[in-house]
């Protein structure tokens, strides 16, 4: 099935510092989305990207749909403390299995202030 | 607008008693999901709805059942829970080609 390869799996910086994680699939996808989760709440959403080869930033987060439409990346410039959390990317399809999510397993990031 | 809400947010089964988690949203949205995440691990789909009356599989729908009768309802019916099913359940929604919103969660244990 559709697997979504998220690196790296946990990353510990210093605050202030830029961070850079990244999702790869052997599948094409249509839309890619970027989540941030944090201890004991639901996923939100922070980026969603729709097109090959886009770039959006909300704020200090910018991130980008890969051309070949199988991989996208996601920066936190100038990282705070309250980046602290779980970072998820997610792909979705449209056509036969139209509406599917599926999701990466997740970037822990911590933060030392 | 409350967006997606999940109920209960906590629940302890039995081995082998059955329960359906409520999830409910006001968006109007056709898409709905149910995804299982296990500690430290990503979001597994269970299954999916593009639109009431039609339901489909993800990645880990063994032991699960959903219905979509409404478009604002999507239950997630366990039958015969078993202690693999410890988890804690997300439903999300969105509108086609669009980002989905998440409820809250329901932290579900089977002993």
């Amino acid at each position: 099935g559709q697997q979504l390869n998220q690196s790296p799996q946990s990353m510990f910086i210093q605050e202030g510092e830029d961070v850079s994680m990244n999702c790869t699939s052997s599948s094409i996808f249509n839309t890619w989305l970027w989540y941030k989760q944090d201890p004991g709440e639901g996923p939100v959403l922070l980026i969603a990207l729709y097109k090959a080869g886009e770039l959006t930033s909300n704020g200090r987060l910018t991130a980008q749909f890969g051309i070949t439409r199988k991989d996208s990346f996601l920066n936190i410039s100038a990282s705070i403390p309250s980046d602290v959390g779980i970072y998820f990317c997610a792909g979705q399809r449209w056509g036969n299995q139209g509406g599917k999510l599926i999701f990466g397993q997740g970037t822990e990031l911590s933060v030392k202030p | 607008n409350a967006g997606v809400t999940q109920t209960p947010k906590f629940r302890i089964l039995k081995i082998g008693q059955s329960m359906t988690l409520q999830c409910t949203q006001d968006m109007n949205h056709n898409y709905m999901y149910w995804y299982r995440q296990d500690p430290g691990m990503g979001l597994k789909l269970i299954y999916y709805s593009v639109g009431a009356g039609i339901t489909d599989k993800g990645e880990v729908p063994n032991g699960y059942n959903v219905s979509r009768s409404t478009t604002e309802d999507f239950p997630l019916r366990l039958e015969l829970a078993a202690p693999s099913q410890t988890s804690v359940y997300f439903c999300a929604s969105s509108k086609r080609a669009a980002e989905a919103f998440f409820g809250q969660g329901t932290r579900l244990t089977v002993v």
